[in-house]
């Protein structure tokens, strides 16, 4: 198993409202992120946990909060956020060590 | 602070034409290189990684890339492209030792007409 499965794959919720995004991988790697993608622009690197633990978070605000509650699932809480937050949300991991990242299909987000 | 630059933003070009999409970087350490495509409304895939070695790196569809120490590039390259290769493509740095975090340039989005 060589996926990253994010769900959902689409989602639409208002600014008041409060969802999760969810990630799941198999392959063991023990670092996953999160990371925002508007159109047209590379990814941005938003939370990385390694070995379950919070270890880069680039000043996002706090309408995001990430959850790790094993070391094959990665969660990302959303409340009250803005419409510029609509974006894909990419969820990736890799092995410790020289591996590179395996991205996830994404969730596309829109905020109304 | 690390940095990448890929130098067109856009690459139009005939299906059985070879292309190659250009990528320097810029880091003061070690690094990791990656070669990313991103099909339309779909995640990133690893096409290729240079982590030491051999400076001509292969990966998946054809696609091949050259490591220049010197000049500090790792252009992408495929001899004979196909519509199916029309993509965004994303180079991305990584430090050694520096957990996993991806420095991503730009993108280039590569157009394959008929």
């Amino acid at each position: 198993d060589t996926e990253v499965t994010q769900t959902p794959k689409h989602l639409v919720m208002g600014m008041t409202n409060k969802k999760s995004l969810k990630c799941e991988q198999h392959m063991g790697h023990r670092a996953m992120y999160w990371y925002k993608q508007k159109a047209k622009k590379p990814p941005e690197l938003m939370f990385v946990y390694s070995y379950e633990k919070l270890s880069i978070n680039e000043s996002v605000p706090s309408r995001f909060s990430p959850e790790c509650p094993n070391s094959s699932l990665l969660n990302l809480h959303l409340h009250a956020l803005q419409p510029e937050d609509s974006a894909l949300y990419l969820c990736a991991s890799s092995p410790q060590g020289t591996g590179g990242a395996f991205f996830g299909q994404g969730t596309r987000l829109t905020v109304v | 602070a690390q940095s990448v630059t890929q130098l067109d933003s856009q690459v139009p070009v005939f299906e059985e034409a070879p292309v190659e999409l250009r990528c320097n970087y810029s880091s003061s350490v070690s690094v990791y290189l990656f070669w990313y495509v991103q099909y339309p409304n779909q995640g990133l895939q690893l096409l290729l990684k240079y982590l030491s070695g051999s400076t001509l790196v292969k990966g998946i569809n054809g696609f091949e890339a050259e490591f220049n120490k010197s000049q500090t590039s790792f252009h992408l390259r495929k001899p004979s492209v196909h519509i199916s290769d029309t993509a965004e493509y994303f180079c991305a740095v990584r430090e050694v030792n520096q957990g996993g975090k991806l420095i991503f340039g730009q993108g280039t989005e590569l157009s394959v007409k008929p």
